[in-house]
Protein backbone atom coordinates (compact mmCIF):
# COMPACT_ATOMS: atom_id res chain seq x y z
CA UNK A 1 0.00 0.00 0.00
CA UNK A 2 2.05 3.20 -1.22
CA UNK A 3 1.70 5.93 1.20
CA UNK A 4 3.60 9.07 1.02
CA UNK A 5 6.88 8.49 1.95
CA UNK A 6 9.54 10.58 2.70
CA UNK A 7 13.41 10.76 2.82
CA UNK A 8 15.03 10.53 5.19
CA UNK A 9 13.24 10.51 8.26
CA UNK A 10 15.87 11.49 10.22
CA UNK A 11 18.20 14.50 9.39
CA UNK A 12 20.99 16.42 11.94
CA UNK A 13 22.91 19.14 9.84
CA UNK A 14 25.28 21.85 11.12
CA UNK A 15 24.36 25.75 11.03
CA UNK A 16 25.49 26.52 7.25
CA UNK A 17 24.67 23.30 5.32
CA UNK A 18 22.53 22.62 2.80
CA UNK A 19 19.65 19.82 3.30
CA UNK A 20 17.60 18.24 1.03
CA UNK A 21 14.45 16.58 1.64
CA UNK A 22 12.41 14.23 -0.84
CA UNK A 23 8.63 13.44 -0.89
CA UNK A 24 7.02 10.67 -3.00
CA UNK A 25 3.49 11.30 -3.22
CA UNK A 26 0.85 8.92 -3.63
CA UNK A 27 0.76 7.12 -7.02
CA UNK A 28 -1.78 9.70 -9.11
CA UNK A 29 -1.98 12.63 -6.84
CA UNK A 30 -1.78 15.60 -8.49
CA UNK A 31 -1.73 18.39 -5.60
CA UNK A 32 1.51 18.16 -3.34
CA UNK A 33 1.78 20.38 -0.23
CA UNK A 34 4.73 20.72 2.11
CA UNK A 35 4.09 21.96 6.08
CA UNK A 36 6.54 22.34 8.59
CA UNK A 37 5.79 21.57 12.35
CA UNK A 38 7.66 22.65 15.30
CA UNK A 39 7.53 21.10 18.42
CA UNK A 40 4.08 21.43 20.18
CA UNK A 41 2.57 23.40 16.84
CA UNK A 42 0.10 22.25 14.24
CA UNK A 43 1.42 21.99 10.67
CA UNK A 44 2.26 25.01 8.70
CA UNK A 45 1.96 25.66 5.29
CA UNK A 46 5.04 26.07 2.82
CA UNK A 47 4.17 25.71 -0.49
CA UNK A 48 1.98 24.08 -3.20
CA UNK A 49 2.12 22.32 -6.06
CA UNK A 50 -0.56 21.34 -9.22
CA UNK A 51 1.30 19.01 -10.91
CA UNK A 52 4.73 20.75 -11.80
CA UNK A 53 3.58 24.04 -11.27
CA UNK A 54 4.39 25.84 -8.13
CA UNK A 55 1.46 27.29 -7.34
CA UNK A 56 1.72 29.16 -3.52
CA UNK A 57 5.36 29.18 -2.29
CA UNK A 58 3.71 32.20 -0.11
CA UNK A 59 4.31 30.43 2.89
CA UNK A 60 8.47 29.75 2.85
CA UNK A 61 10.22 31.70 5.03
CA UNK A 62 12.73 33.11 3.58
CA UNK A 63 14.48 32.89 -0.19
CA UNK A 64 16.57 30.13 1.39
CA UNK A 65 14.04 27.65 1.11
CA UNK A 66 13.17 26.05 -2.42
CA UNK A 67 10.73 23.48 -3.53
CA UNK A 68 10.68 21.42 -6.72
CA UNK A 69 8.87 19.33 -8.73
CA UNK A 70 9.86 18.89 -11.90
CA UNK A 71 8.40 15.82 -13.40
CA UNK A 72 5.34 16.30 -11.61
CA UNK A 73 5.78 13.49 -9.22
CA UNK A 74 8.49 13.76 -6.89
CA UNK A 75 9.56 16.44 -4.99
CA UNK A 76 12.05 18.07 -3.54
CA UNK A 77 12.55 20.49 -0.59
CA UNK A 78 15.97 22.36 -0.31
CA UNK A 79 17.03 24.48 2.28
CA UNK A 80 20.01 26.72 2.33
CA UNK A 81 22.36 27.69 4.58
CA UNK A 82 20.17 26.12 7.12
CA UNK A 83 19.83 28.03 10.61
CA UNK A 84 18.92 27.00 14.20
CA UNK A 85 15.50 27.58 13.49
CA UNK A 86 14.83 25.27 10.58
CA UNK A 87 14.44 22.88 13.11
CA UNK A 88 11.68 20.88 13.24
CA UNK A 89 9.74 18.81 11.22
CA UNK A 90 8.69 18.53 7.23
CA UNK A 91 5.66 16.99 6.50
CA UNK A 92 4.55 16.57 2.61
CA UNK A 93 0.88 15.70 1.69
CA UNK A 94 -0.85 14.99 -1.16
CA UNK A 95 -4.25 15.06 -2.69
CA UNK A 96 -6.16 13.23 -5.42
CA UNK A 97 -6.78 17.03 -7.46
CA UNK A 98 -7.02 17.58 -11.47
CA UNK A 99 -8.42 20.62 -10.59
CA UNK A 100 -8.35 23.20 -7.48
CA UNK A 101 -11.46 21.09 -4.93
CA UNK A 102 -11.97 21.89 -1.81
CA UNK A 103 -13.20 18.80 -0.78
CA UNK A 104 -10.24 16.72 -1.24
CA UNK A 105 -8.36 15.57 1.75
CA UNK A 106 -5.03 15.51 2.10
CA UNK A 107 -2.81 12.49 2.96
CA UNK A 108 0.36 13.06 4.93
CA UNK A 109 3.42 11.43 4.62
CA UNK A 110 5.52 10.80 8.27
CA UNK A 111 7.59 13.70 7.53
CA UNK A 112 11.83 14.33 7.68
CA UNK A 113 12.69 15.41 11.37
CA UNK A 114 15.69 17.93 10.80
CA UNK A 115 17.79 18.91 13.44
CA UNK A 116 19.91 22.13 12.77
CA UNK A 117 23.20 21.96 15.87
CA UNK B 1 -5.48 36.46 15.59
CA UNK B 2 -5.00 32.91 14.28
CA UNK B 3 -6.69 31.15 11.39
CA UNK B 4 -7.67 28.42 13.78
CA UNK B 5 -7.87 27.74 17.47
CA UNK B 6 -8.53 24.80 19.35
CA UNK B 7 -9.35 24.96 23.18
CA UNK B 8 -6.28 24.43 24.91
CA UNK B 9 -4.81 20.92 26.38
CA UNK B 10 -4.17 18.76 27.76
CA UNK B 11 -7.46 16.75 27.59
CA UNK B 12 -7.60 13.66 29.94
CA UNK B 13 -10.83 11.69 29.93
CA UNK B 14 -11.43 8.17 31.87
CA UNK B 15 -11.76 5.02 29.60
CA UNK B 16 -15.56 5.10 28.00
CA UNK B 17 -16.15 8.72 28.19
CA UNK B 18 -17.34 11.10 25.42
CA UNK B 19 -14.20 13.46 24.61
CA UNK B 20 -14.73 16.86 22.79
CA UNK B 21 -12.64 18.82 21.18
CA UNK B 22 -13.60 22.22 20.00
CA UNK B 23 -12.15 24.21 17.23
CA UNK B 24 -12.66 27.84 15.95
CA UNK B 25 -11.68 29.68 12.75
CA UNK B 26 -11.71 32.89 11.69
CA UNK B 27 -12.43 33.25 7.83
CA UNK B 28 -15.65 33.11 7.48
CA UNK B 29 -15.46 31.86 3.91
CA UNK B 30 -13.99 28.57 4.89
CA UNK B 31 -15.80 25.94 3.02
CA UNK B 32 -14.03 21.95 4.33
CA UNK B 33 -12.84 21.46 7.73
CA UNK B 34 -11.20 18.09 8.63
CA UNK B 35 -10.08 16.97 12.11
CA UNK B 36 -6.31 14.64 12.15
CA UNK B 37 -4.97 12.70 14.78
CA UNK B 38 -1.73 12.69 15.18
CA UNK B 39 0.05 10.05 17.45
CA UNK B 40 3.92 10.81 18.91
CA UNK B 41 6.41 11.41 16.18
CA UNK B 42 3.78 10.21 13.48
CA UNK B 43 2.00 11.55 10.15
CA UNK B 44 -1.33 13.23 10.76
CA UNK B 45 -4.32 11.18 9.94
CA UNK B 46 -7.18 12.36 8.44
CA UNK B 47 -10.16 10.52 11.01
CA UNK B 48 -13.14 12.92 9.43
CA UNK B 49 -14.18 16.03 7.43
CA UNK B 50 -17.28 17.84 7.09
CA UNK B 51 -18.41 20.84 4.94
CA UNK B 52 -22.30 21.63 5.60
CA UNK B 53 -23.74 22.38 9.00
CA UNK B 54 -24.89 19.91 11.39
CA UNK B 55 -23.53 16.59 12.44
CA UNK B 56 -21.51 14.06 10.58
CA UNK B 57 -21.66 10.67 12.41
CA UNK B 58 -18.22 7.95 11.54
CA UNK B 59 -18.22 4.99 14.19
CA UNK B 60 -17.47 6.29 17.56
CA UNK B 61 -16.48 9.63 15.78
CA UNK B 62 -18.99 12.74 15.28
CA UNK B 63 -18.22 15.88 13.67
CA UNK B 64 -20.23 19.00 14.13
CA UNK B 65 -20.28 22.09 12.17
CA UNK B 66 -21.72 25.72 12.83
CA UNK B 67 -20.91 28.16 10.62
CA UNK B 68 -22.65 31.02 11.71
CA UNK B 69 -20.51 30.35 15.20
CA UNK B 70 -17.79 29.56 13.09
CA UNK B 71 -17.12 26.84 15.18
CA UNK B 72 -16.27 23.10 14.39
CA UNK B 73 -16.11 20.14 17.12
CA UNK B 74 -15.19 16.52 17.18
CA UNK B 75 -16.81 14.04 19.74
CA UNK B 76 -15.26 10.72 20.78
CA UNK B 77 -17.84 8.06 21.96
CA UNK B 78 -16.74 5.31 24.09
CA UNK B 79 -13.35 6.64 24.41
CA UNK B 80 -10.35 3.87 24.26
CA UNK B 81 -6.87 4.40 25.77
CA UNK B 82 -6.10 4.00 21.22
CA UNK B 83 -7.55 7.41 21.36
CA UNK B 84 -4.63 9.24 23.15
CA UNK B 85 -3.01 11.47 20.41
CA UNK B 86 -2.76 15.17 19.15
CA UNK B 87 -6.35 16.02 17.53
CA UNK B 88 -5.39 18.52 14.56
CA UNK B 89 -8.41 20.91 13.91
CA UNK B 90 -7.35 21.93 9.97
CA UNK B 91 -9.89 24.55 7.72
CA UNK B 92 -9.28 25.07 3.79
CA UNK B 93 -8.58 28.38 2.69
CA UNK B 94 -10.27 30.66 0.42
CA UNK B 95 -7.81 32.22 -2.66
CA UNK B 96 -6.26 31.28 -5.15
CA UNK B 97 -5.02 28.11 -3.77
CA UNK B 98 -8.25 26.70 -2.04
CA UNK B 99 -6.35 23.30 -1.43
CA UNK B 100 -3.91 25.12 1.20
CA UNK B 101 -5.30 24.34 5.23
CA UNK B 102 -4.75 25.91 8.22
CA UNK B 103 -4.25 23.96 11.39
CA UNK B 104 -4.56 24.50 14.72
CA UNK B 105 -1.74 23.95 17.34
CA UNK B 106 -3.49 20.53 18.71
CA UNK B 107 -4.86 19.60 21.48
CA UNK B 108 -3.61 16.54 23.35
CA UNK B 109 -5.92 13.95 24.31
CA UNK B 110 -5.34 11.22 26.79
CA UNK B 111 -7.46 8.43 27.47
CA UNK B 112 -6.80 6.61 30.76
CA UNK B 113 -8.02 3.06 31.79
Amino acid sequence: GAGVSQSPRYKVAKRGQDVALRCDPISGHVSLFWYQQALGQGPEFLTYFQNEAQLDKSGLPSDRFFAERPEGSVSTLKIQRTQQEDSAVYLCASSLTERVNVYQPQHFGDGTRLSIL
Amino acid sequence: QKEVEQNSGPLSVPEGAIASLNCTYSDRGSQSFFWYRQYSGKSPELIMFIYSNGDKEDGRFTAQLNKASQYVSLLIRDSQPSDSATYLCAVNARGSTLGRLYFGRGTQLTVWP
